[in-house]
């Protein structure tokens, strides 16, 4: 089974203050590196899939940034909102059409 | 409505006794998953399938059976469940056929328990 890892595990914030969370995959046979935003007693929600070593994404005041060479994606939320609440998937597609998730990193925006 | 949905959404069972949860989606995507959560574990793949009559085992497949039949059903068969199989249970579709370059849609969830 891959490790794939984030951290933090949970995180509070205030609200308007800007975040990140880390993701760490295996860097050898990299096909996708997926993040998914997941609020309690619903199902996870897609952000962005990336797929190139350098790839930026970003959705409204969301962003995420991707380094296959060295195994890592950082998921940003400027000036966040009490909405922005949920727990952060990230998921690593290493071939054979699997997909592994990580734990997750569970934010708190506190008004 | 574009959707992957799921049934029962919740069960409570006994043990060895036969259960299928079923997944179907509306998108004509061709690849489907399995996963199940569990506190401190996080998504766990049990079963995918990228095709009709093509399916394998994800990181933890054991007491579990799959069958793809037709393009967009994908029941999850427990034949014998045992108590370490209560779980919340997910199925999730994407359009590709490498699933794993393509965004996956989940459907709402099946809360499970095994008495």
């Amino acid at each position: 089974i891959l490790n794939v890892e984030q951290s933090p595990q949970s995180l509070h914030v205030q609200e308007g203050d800007s975040t990140n969370f880390t993701c760490s995959f295996p860097s050898s046979n990299f096909y996708a590196l997926h993040w998914y935003r997941w609020e309690t007693a619903k199902s996870p929600e897609a952000l962005f899939v990336m797929t190139l070593n350098g790839d930026e994404k970003k959705k409204g005041r969301i962003s995420a940034t991707l380094n296959t060479k060295e195994g890592y994606s950082y998921l940003y939320i400027k000036g966040s909102q009490p909405e922005d609440s949920a727990t952060y998937l990230c998921a690593f597609s290493g071939g054979y059409q699997k997909v592994t998730f990580g734990i997750g990193t569970k934010l708190q925006v506190i008004p | 409505e574009a959707q992957v949905t799921q049934n029962p959404r919740y069960l409570i069972t006994v043990t060895g006794k036969k259960l299928t949860v079923t997944c179907s989606q509306n998108m004509n995507h061709e690849y489907m998953s399995w996963y199940r959560q569990d506190p401190g574990l996080g998504l766990r793949q049990i079963y995918y399938s990228m095709n009709v009559e093509v399916t394998d085992k994800g990181d933890v497949p054991e007491g579990y059976k799959v069958s793809r039949k037709e393009k967009r059903n994908f029941p999850l068969i427990l034949e014998s469940p045992s108590p370490n199989q209560t779980s919340l249970y997910f199925c999730a579709s994407s359009l590709s056929l490498a699933g794993n370059q393509e965004t996956q849609y989940f459907g709402p969830g099946t809360r499970l328990l095994v008495l």
